[in-house]
């Protein structure tokens, strides 16, 4: 089955920096890749996603890139502010299989300090 | 709209008993998706019906199941309950004929003693 990869597990930043978090995946069935923002508390909420047919897309301060051939995808939030902080998610799945599944990373708590 | 809604939000269970939980789906949304979080760690796959039919069923012992209702909702049920199920249960609904986005409820927090 897919297995996901999350790097780092941690990250802090300054306010205003660049935070970069990387995934990795197994199964090259996998099309849709999508990131999840967890606040204390609350469910995952999806902040973008990318298909498999697109290599990057970008939502303003955020952007999600996608080398299919070495089965990277990476999130991006350029000047970060203090309401970034929260665990990240990665995501793999193949949506045109039967119980199309997401399969997560372990998560990156992200750290914004002021 | 409201988004997916599930209860209870916690729910505090003895070893050896049985839970339900519930989750109403986000209006036209036919499909739903149970995960379980544990503390520390990304959200595992369930379960995920769609149209009331099992789609798919993530590595979990039969003790648990689910089920869907003909509106849409869902409720996952676990019998014999262990300490190791004490976790944040997450239920997930999407527009299968629209975007492949998931959209999550913000969970039930189980704690088993």
């Amino acid at each position: 089955g897919e297995n996901v990869e999350q790097h780092p597990s941690t990250l802090s930043v300054q306010e205003g920096d660049s935070a970069v978090i990387k995934c990795t995946y197994s199964d090259s069935a996998s099309n849709y890749f999508p990131w999840y923002k967890q606040e204390l508390g609350k469910g995952p909420q999806l902040i973008i996603d990318i298909r498999s047919n697109v290599g990057e897309k970008k939502d303003q301060r955020i952007a999600v890139t996608l080398n299919k051939t070495a089965k990277h995808f990476s999130l991006h939030i350029t000047e970060t502010q203090p309401e970034d902080s929260a665990v990240y998610f990665c995501a793999a799945s193949s949506v045109k299989a039967a119980g199309n599944k997401l399969t997560f990373g372990g998560g990156t708590r992200v750290l914004v300090k002021p | 709209d409201a988004g997916v809604t599930q209860s209870p939000t916690h729910l505090i269970k003895t070893r050896g008993q049985q839970v339900t939980l519930r989750c109403s789906p986000i209006s036209g949304h036919k499909s739903v998706s149970w995960y379980q979080q544990v503390l520390g760690q990304g959200p595992q796959f369930i379960f995920q019906y769609y149209e009331k039919e099992e789609r798919g069923r993530g590595n979990f012992p039969d003790r648990f199941s689910a089920r869907q209702f003909p509106n849409y909702s869902s409720e996952l049920n676990v019998n014999a309950l262990l300490l190791g199920d004490s976790a944040l249960y997450l239920c997930a609904s999407r527009d299968e004929t629209g975007g492949w986005g998931y959209t999550f409820g913000s969970g039930t927090r189980l704690t088993v003693v």
